[in-house]
């Protein structure tokens, strides 16, 4: 069974662009997680989706960042514009039920220049 | 704010030797408890969680949770150089929140 696959692996963007991220959680996962880890921090949490719906978006740091998840399948993050601070990288989780056992992908490394 | 506390390391120990990686939690009302293991570039992979104070043992890992001092270690018996790793302690609160409140996270390493 295919784990938590992110997209890109890297990304690399200039100050004021947008970047999306993509992740696709383990297939049957009505659970889906976003955590970010900034150089020399935790991983910290930006929000959770239960299939297509947002249930906390507690840790999303501003309103630059937006996250989807129609179908409630896959989702994306993106970021618009990008600022300096938003460099790190970006983790996607998902679970069976809310209180079961996250499963992590290998996170997007984000560079904002 | 809610704040997990590990030692970031190093903690160097022999093969063979017992390594003993400590966390501990602000949140009193933290009710699931769960130590993953990343390499260098890879996903965190979840290793042991324990709900109840007292041990749970999985293999060579044991985990240890006292409530009252808001404590959780990981114990990693008979340390292979393959354990070295970056060890992260992540606590649940469990009052209708899912996210996860990580540490810094303990960089182990396992001289041969």
């Amino acid at each position: 069974e295919a784990g938590v696959t992110q997209f890109p692996s890297h990304s690399v963007i200039e100050k004021g662009q947008t970047v999306t991220l993509r992740c696709d959680p383990i297939s049957g996962h009505d659970n889906l997680y976003w955590y970010r880890r900034v150089m020399g921090k935790e991983i910290k949490f930006l929000l959770h989706f239960v299939k297509e719906s947002k249930q906390d978006e507690s840790g999303m740091p501003n309103n630059r960042f937006l996250a989807e998840r129609t179908g409630g399948t896959y989702s994306t993050l993106k970021v618009q514009p990008a600022e300096l601070e938003d460099s790190g990288v970006y983790f996607c989780a998902s679970s069976w039920t809310r209180g079961d056992t996250q499963y992590f992908g290998p996170g997007t490394r984000l560079t904002v220049l | 704010q809610k704040e997990v506390e590990q030692n970031s390391g190093p903690l160097s120990v022999p093969e063979g030797a017992i390594a003993s990686l400590n966390c501990t939690y602000s949140d009193r009302g933290s009710q699931s408890f769960f130590w993953y293991r990343q390499y260098s570039g890879k996903s965190p992979e979840l290793i042991m969680f324990i709900y109840s104070n007292g041990d749970k043992e999985d293999g060579r890992f044991t985990a240890q949770l006292n409530k009252a001092s808001q404590y959780v270690s990981l114990l990693i018996r008979d340390s292979q150089p393959s354990d070295s790793a970056t060890y992260l302690c992540a606590v649940r609160s469990g009052a209708g929140s899912y996210q996860l409140t990580f540490g810094k996270g303990t960089k182990l390493s396992v001289i041969p």
